[in-house]
């Protein structure tokens, strides 16, 4: 099976400028979650869809947003993106949606804002 | 903060040591769950332990949890250059239906 997908590789965009994630998880898999990565906070939580519902969201502000289509595939926007926003960002799926799987990370987004 | 804690931030050894990291929480968990980062590349899952277990191995990872001291451990023996990477404790809380949450992780470097 294909690991999961993300596009793309790497961005650069300007302050106050918004921005599209996509993440396309493994095949069958329904949770798609997201993390936000950078050196001084390490990884923190962004949200995670499980058939196409928002199920939990962590504490980011209302700039940051996703959704998850009918095929799994999610995807994820920062608007008015300002310079705190530069990181790695990752998503990661599982099979069912339970907590006691493992997640299966892409290799991630990194965004550079200017 | 509920992360878990990584310890040591870093560490160095050569090829052939064993590597020991370890990590700490702070409320009750359902599993606690170790990772791998190569630089820049997504986090790869290595090992999942339940609260009720103590241990479990995977090839030359061996991994130990205490939940009356609130922290486990990742022993890596015979450690390669191909071993250098971050790695994290993941914990699944209690609480609920909460998501994974994260340490910062320990870097480890294995010298050849």
């Amino acid at each position: 099976k294909a690991g999961v997908t993300q596009t793309p590789r790497y961005l650069i965009k300007t302050r106050g400028q918004q921005v599209t994630l996509s993440c396309s998880p493994i095949s069958g898999h329904r949770s798609v979650s997201w993390y936000q990565q950078t050196p001084g906070q390490g990884l923190q939580f962004l949200f995670e869809y499980f058939s196409e519902t928002q199920r939990n969201k962590g504490n980011f502000p209302g700039r940051f947003s996703g959704r998850q289509f009918s095929n799994s595939r999610s995807e994820m926007n920062v608007s008015t993106l300002e310079l705190g926003d530069s990181a790695l960002y990752l998503c990661a799926s599982s099979p069912d949606g339970s907590y006691n799987s493992p997640l299966h990370f892409g290799n991630g987004t990194r965004l550079t804002v200017t | 903060s509920q992360q878990g804690e990584e310890d040591p931030q870093a560490l160095s050894i050569q090829e052939g040591e064993n590597a020991t990291m370890n990590c700490s929480y702070k409320t009750s968990i359902n599993n606690l769950q170790w990772y791998r980062q190569n630089s820049g590349r997504g986090l790869v899952h290595l090992i999942l332990i339940r609260s009720n277990e103590r241990e479990k191995h995977s090839g030359r990872l061996r991994v130990t949890l205490d939940t009356s001291k609130k922290s486990s451990s990742l022993l890596i023996t015979a450690s390669r250059a191909a071993d250098t990477a971050s790695y994290f404790c993941a914990t699944l809380f209690n609480s609920g239906n909460t998501p994974l949450v994260f340490g910062k992780g320990t870097r480890l470097s294995v010298i050849a």
